[in-house]
């Protein structure tokens, strides 16, 4: 019930293309929806984060999409450009406590 | 920015050894934690840290491990008998409310 499930493991975009990453989750009582990008040998950094009280929030060329119902959550990246080269991981928390996160996905964006 | 500060940055020890970790949370915050990430794999929860305690400890702290805040600033990671599965990054995250900000990680590698 603690886990967050994402996919897919990993992902090829051509640049200028939509990444698409998908979460899922049983745990009702979390409140806290954050997606972190991670570059080699750095921690994760936030990205962007959601409440499931709003079904979708918009930040430059990132979005989360949230279905509250279904217990999912997505990323979009929006013109993917190289840069965004990157394992992204979904995560998921109570009342900001501890996060509990998914098992990343490396995202590989060609030029 | 605020930063969290994580030293070493790499750290070789030898199996059955006693180490370290050291942070530095951002000044203001009040909620630590420390997580770690074995190669390749996702991030995993070890400990949460507020007013003086731990509040929240998963089934990989056992009693190897142990938590301190010895001043106003520092907050370290003693893991007491250095196993060989223990060779993973170690991350700090410090938070006020939700927004955590993790350090860049201490690399620990068990010979």
């Amino acid at each position: 019930q603690q886990q967050v499930k994402q996919s897919p493991q990993s992902l090829i975009v051509q640049k200028g293309g939509i990444s698409i990453i998908n979460c899922a989750y049983e745990n009702t009582a979390f409140d806290y929806f954050p997606w972190y990008q991670q570059f080699p040998g750095k921690g994760p950094a936030l990205l962007i984060a959601i409440r499931p009280d709003v079904s979708e929030k918009k930040e430059g060329r990132f979005t989360i999409s949230f279905n509250k119902s279904a217990k999912q959550f997505s990323l979009h990246i929006m013109d993917s450009q190289p840069g965004d080269s990157a394992t992204y991981f979904c995560a998921a928390s109570i009342r900001y406590d501890k996060i509990i996160f998914g098992k990343g996905t490396r995202l590989h964006i060609l030029p | 920015e605020p930063e969290v500060t994580q030293t070493p940055s790499h750290q070789v020890t030898q199996m059955g050894q006693e180490v370290i970790l050291r942070c530095v949370p951002i000044s203001n915050h009040l909620y630590f934690y420390w997580y770690r990430q074995i190669l390749g794999q996702k991030v995993e929860f070890l400990v949460s840290f507020y007013n003086n305690e731990i509040s929240e400890k998963s089934e990989i702290f056992d009693d190897q491990f142990s938590v301190e805040r010895p001043d106003g600033s520092n907050f370290t990671l003693k893991i007491r008998s250095t196993k060989l599965e223990d060779s993973a990054m170690y991350f700090c995250a410090s938070s006020l409310i939700g927004g955590y900000t993790f350090g860049s990680g201490t690399r620990l590698t068990v010979v």
